[in-house]
């Protein structure tokens, strides 16, 4: 593994089930984030972990959870699933230095019908 | 919370010069990225600024003005590849990142 990976590629979901889709990333880096991006509204954090064992809460967090056992995978379910989570979701990781980025990984094409 | 407005669209002709404009209000400011995402891939970084004044990254260069909450993305030497969306997102003190929508680039021949 290179970098930071997503599972599945893409997805079809009925409504009410659950579904947990995978983040790994292999740089050790601290920080992990999960956003959604929707067309004409951008990335919007979902949640996010500064470090393993901690999680936070981002500006569209209702409708998921996350977890962060260790440092390289981070986890984000969706409970009961409802078709205004459609949406392709973004994994990013970064350390927490002043000129730190985070990396992006390839996202998840989520459809709940 | 943090408010981030860029244009929607800007077409160019290939060989040319963009510009990109991004204006935020936020609640805490710890530095501004840019990045460029290709339809159906993911966003990658381009730029970061956390002083005031231009960066320049070959024919990428960004700008910011933290007193005005301003910044700008220049494209110069326009290729077909820069055909793209540009994002522009600012940091707060917790490390998370703000986006704007994104500014789609066409770039024409």
């Amino acid at each position: 593994i290179a970098g930071i990976t997503q599972a599945p590629t893409s997805q079809i979901l009925a409504a009410g089930r659950r579904m947990t889709l995978r983040c790994t990333q292999d740089m050790r880096h601290n920080a992990m984030y999960w956003y959604r991006q929707d067309l004409g509204l951008g990335l919007r954090l979902i949640h996010y972990s500064n470090t393993a064992g901690t999680t936070g809460k981002g500006e569209v967090p209702d409708g998921y959870s996350v977890s962060r056992a260790n440092t390289d995978d981070f986890p984000l379910t969706l409970a009961s699933a409802v078709p205004s989570q459609t949406s392709v979701y973004f994994c990013a990781s970064s350390e927490l230095g002043a000129e730190d980025t985070q990396y992006f990984g390839p996202g998840t094409r989520l459809t709940v019908l | 919370g943090q408010n981030i407005d860029q244009p929607t669209e800007m077409t160019a002709t290939e060989g040319a010069i963009v510009q990109i404009n991004c204006t935020y209000q936020t609640s805490g400011f710890n530095g501004l990225f840019w990045y460029q995402q290709h339809a159906g891939e993911a966003p990658t970084f381009l730029s970061y600024n956390v002083l005031d004044g231009l960066e320049e990254k070959g024919r990428f260069s960004s700008f910011l003005s933290r007193s005005k909450g301003y910044s700008y993305l220049l494209l110069k030497e326009l290729q077909m590849k820069d055909s793209a969306s540009y994002l522009c997102a600012v940091r707060d003190g917790d490390y998370k990142l703000s986006f704007g929508a994104g500014t789609t680039v066409t770039v024409r021949a």
